[in-house]
């Protein structure tokens, strides 16, 4: 069964340092997201990109977060230089088709610890 | 501020009984809603998706949607050990420019099921 996979499953960063965690979709879906979900807190919306482009973001995903679909497969989330408070789950998602009735997919999560 | 209410639990319910997971939204054009559980450190798995008033039922579950009263709940039937995660409800918003769907979650309801 087709799925969403992460890398790496879990970083440790220090204060200030860049991170990129990094998403293959499944492959024939065209929208992405990031979600994140602090401990203990609800899974909260980061971003949606389609056709190479961010279509919504929210008040969280600042100037210290971008992503990237650098080819066909991959899809990043980088933060560039790290805060205590970035330390959380971060779920990558695809979706096939936008609309009401879209089912969102997510993969299995990359633990940022910052440090 | 859209958001999607839940009780946090936990809710305990012995083996073999049905669970009773419940979902308030304030968004009242919100169309498409799902649940998706969520095993301890892990991510959301989507496991059932609902778009018109009244029931729909898959297997040992059954989601139930209300949209006058901006209600969204699901049973599980037959509850086994392994239903015993947290149950996360999510309300879909369509992004209108640029594309893709942005989810909105609860806090999620924690389910023991006792043996």
């Amino acid at each position: 069964e087709p799925e969403v996979t992460q890398t790496p499953s879990h970083q440790v960063t220090q204060m200030g340092q860049e991170v990129i965690l990094r998403c293959v979709p499944i492959s024939n879906h065209l929208y992405f997201y990031w979600y994140r979900q602090i401990l203990g807190q609800k899974v909260e919306f980061l971003v949606s990109f389609y056709n190479n482009e961010i279509s919504e973001k929210s008040e969280i995903f600042d100037d210290q977060f971008s992503v990237e679909r650098p080819d066909g497969s991959n899809f990043t989330l980088k933060i560039r230089s790290t805060k205590l408070e970035d330390s959380a789950m971060y779920f990558c998602a695809s979706s096939l088709s936008q609309g009401d009735w879209t089912e969102a997919f997510f993969g299995q999560g990359t633990r940022l610890t910052v440090v | 501020q859209k958001e999607v209410e839940q009780n946090s639990g936990p809710l305990s319910v012995p083996e073999g009984a049905i669970a009773s997971l419940n979902c308030t939204y304030s968004d009242r054009v919100s169309q498409s809603f799902f649940w998706y559980r969520q095993y301890s450190g892990k991510s959301p798995e989507l496991i059932m998706s609902i778009y018109s008033n009244g029931d729909k039922e898959d297997g040992r579950f059954t989601a139930q949607l209300n949209k006058a009263s901006q209600y969204v709940s699901l049973l599980i039937r037959d509850s086994q050990p392994s239903d015993s995660a947290t149950y996360l409800c999510a309300v879909n918003n369509p992004i209108l420019t640029g594309g893709g769907n942005k989810l909105t979650f609860g806090t999620g309801t924690q389910l023991k099921v006792e043996l």
